[in-house]
Order: C-alpha cells, then structure tokens, then sequence
C-alpha cells in the first residue's frame, strides 16, 4: 500500500533534548516536505526536500533540522527542542513538488516541557 | 509575497442547509488544492483546481475557482454529519513550486 509512514504518533518530551521524528514513503516520490500544524495557523512548511542530498528552508526552519539521504527517508531532527515547537507535525511527499497530489503521513503530537 | 485568507474559520450549520467556505489569495496561482482533515487525522486531498472557471463536484461539495479574483470556494449542499471536519484550501504560487496553506475552516454539522 502507498504510504507516508511517520513515528512516533505522539511524543512528550523536556526542553533541550534531542529528538528525531521519523519519515519514510515507499513511492519512490522525489519531493518531501515537513510542515508544523497550530491552531488558526494552518499548516507552515518547515523543511523540504526536491531529492536526495537536496534540502531547503520552508517558512519556519528555526530550531529544525533535516536531512536526505535516501530517496524514501526525511527526518525531523529537533536539536534542542523548546516548548514553543509544541505542535502537531506532517511529513508529506509528492512525486516531483507542490504541483503533483500531496500525499500526508498520519501526523506527530509533539509536546516539549 | 503569497498569503491566503481562509473564512469564515469557524462554522456550525444545521444538517440539511448549504454554506459556502471562502478562500482568497494575494498574487497570482495557477494551482489550489482543497483538504480534509478529520480530528485527530492526517490531511485527505479533495479537489485541486487548476484554470479559471474550473469546477469540480464531488457528492455534497462543489468547489470553484475564479483566478481573476484570486478566489476560491467550497460549497456544501444539504450537509450532513460526516461533513464535520476540517477543510483547507491550499494554494501554489504561478510556476513555481511555493505553496500556502489557509488557516482551516472548522465545521460542525449539527443534527
């Protein structure tokens, strides 16, 4: 089945410690992208990526890292996490970008104390 | 720089009235996409809208597109329950591979 898979579904953690959140698709899609979803916000891209080796800022990169080296894998690394990156989280993928149909992980609930 | 206006933000309707969400945007597109998103689950893509006067249907929503008045909307006919969700429209900017999303529209249908 053609999916974007992302774990963990929920994460609660503590101010200043790392974490990753996991983003795999198996559609051989070469565009990724990370949004963060808060309320009357909509959901802000974080990171994408056109390919692999191959990554931009969105319009929220601060506090965010990503990279790209295999074409199906794009985690979300939180350096040092604060509670203002507090958010729910989607990875999504497309075949080439934002001009294909854009298909969306099940979402991470990230609380940071 | 592109920015998109979503409303009205909140909506509860009674089952079997029409409602119209409204989407507007500031530059030029060539390309909307409308969602859903179910509490608590990840975004289903609904309509992508792709020329001026385009007009897709699917059962009870009617979306439309008018690109000379950078507008979007999202008609609901005689709503029901399974209605109630989240809807966004989301909006690409002309040749160019840059995306924004509006803010939600939360409906409730209520008995």
């Amino acid at each position: 089945e053609a999916q974007v898979t992302q774990n963990p579904r929920y994460l609660i953690t503590v101010t200043g410690k790392k974490l990753t959140v996991t983003c795999s698709q198996n559609m051989n899609h070469e565009y990724m992208s990370w949004y963060r979803q808060d309320p009357g916000l909509g959901l802000r891209q974080i990171y994408y990526s056109m390919n692999v080796e191959v990554t931009d800022k969105g319009d929220v990169p601060e506090g965010y890292k990503v990279s790209r080296k295999e074409k199906r894998n794009f985690p979300l690394i939180l350096e040092s996490p604060s509670p203002n990156q507090t958010s729910l989280y989607f990875c999504a993928s497309s075949l080439t970008g934002v001009r294909e149909k854009l298909f969306f992980g099940s979402g991470t609930q990230l609380s940071v104390l | 720089e592109l920015k998109v206006e979503q409303n009205p933000l909140f909506l509860s309707m009674q089952e079997g009235k029409n409602y119209t969400i409204y989407c507007n945007y500031s530059t030029t597109s060539d390309r909307l996409y409308w969602y859903r998103q179910d509490p608590g689950k990840s975004l289903e893509s609904l309509f992508v809208l792709l020329s001026n006067g385009a007009v897709k249907q699917e059962g009870r929503l009617m979306a439309s597109l008018d690109t000379k008045a950078r507008l979007s909307t999202l008609h609901i006919t005689a709503a029901v329950h399974d209605l109630s969700a989240t809807y966004f429209c989301a909006v690409v900017l002309y040749n160019n591979n840059d995306m924004r999303f509006g803010a939600g529209t939360r409906l409730t249908v209520k008995p």
